[in-house]
């Protein structure tokens, strides 16, 4: 199947700070990629869509200008979580089609972000 | 509102002792359903799509089936690597590529 890294995969911050997260597809392009947080035993709750070259579009309930996404390349995508909170603890994993047109998700390893 | 239920939320295994784990839904128009497993502190592994009621698909010890309202992940013969939480996705044709994920079911195999 197709891969999709993150980086890093575990992060610990302060209160107050700003936090980057990496997602790369490695093996080929996606236009679209999503990014989703997990909470300890539940599932996953899809927070925005990243799309290359346009704004991306969040979920209802999601902080546009707390959880900022860049799509800047076909095998890049960020998430930053500005000014992060203790509440913003959590797993925040990406995904991508592997192929334009195809419906099947992969998914990265995800972060474990830790916010003190 | 598109809905995806899961069931049971956790399940106890012997290794060897066969199952099934229930995925519900109720969409408008269902474009895909999808299987993950996913292991503690790691990200979703893909394992099955399903896109119309009768298919199935088959995987090792893995076997999916998809009716008009549910999908069955049957487990022949698991054994203890099969232990991991098993999720349910749905994608619907309204909404493109988005996924709305069940709540998942623990799977746990004793040796």
């Amino acid at each position: 199947g197709a891969v999709v890294s993150q980086h890093p995969s575990r992060v610990i911050c302060k209160s107050g700070t700003s936090v980057k997260i990496e997602c790369r597809s490695l093996d080929f392009q996606a236009t679209t990629m999503f990014w989703y947080r997990q909470f300890p035993k539940q599932s996953l709750m899809l927070m925005a869509t990243s799309n290359e070259g346009s704004k991306a579009t969040y979920e209802q309930g999601v902080e546009k200008d707390k959880f900022l996404i860049n799509h800047a390349s076909l095998t890049l995508s960020t998430l930053t979580v500005t000014s992060a909170h203790p509440e913003d603890s959590s797993f925040y994993i990406c995904s991508a089609p592997a192929a334009s047109g195809t419906d099947t998700q992969y998914f990265g390893p995800g972060t474990r972000l830790t916010v003190l | 509102e598109d809905q995806v239920t899961q069931s049971p939320e956790a399940l106890r295994l012997q290794e060897g002792e066969s199952s099934s784990l229930n995925c519900s839904y109720t969409v408008s128009g269902l474009r895909g359903l999808f299987w993950y497993r996913q292991d503690p502190g790691k990200g979703p592994e893909f394992l099955f799509t399903l896109y119309s009621a009768g298919e199935e698909k088959e995987k090792e010890r893995l076997k999916a089936t998809l009716t008009k309202k549910e999908s069955f992940l049957h487990i022949t013969a698991p054994k203890p690597e099969d232990s991991a939480t098993y999720l349910c996705a749905v994608q619907v044709r309204t909404s493109g590529s988005r996924l709305t994920f069940g709540e998942g079911t623990q799977l746990t195999v004793n040796p």
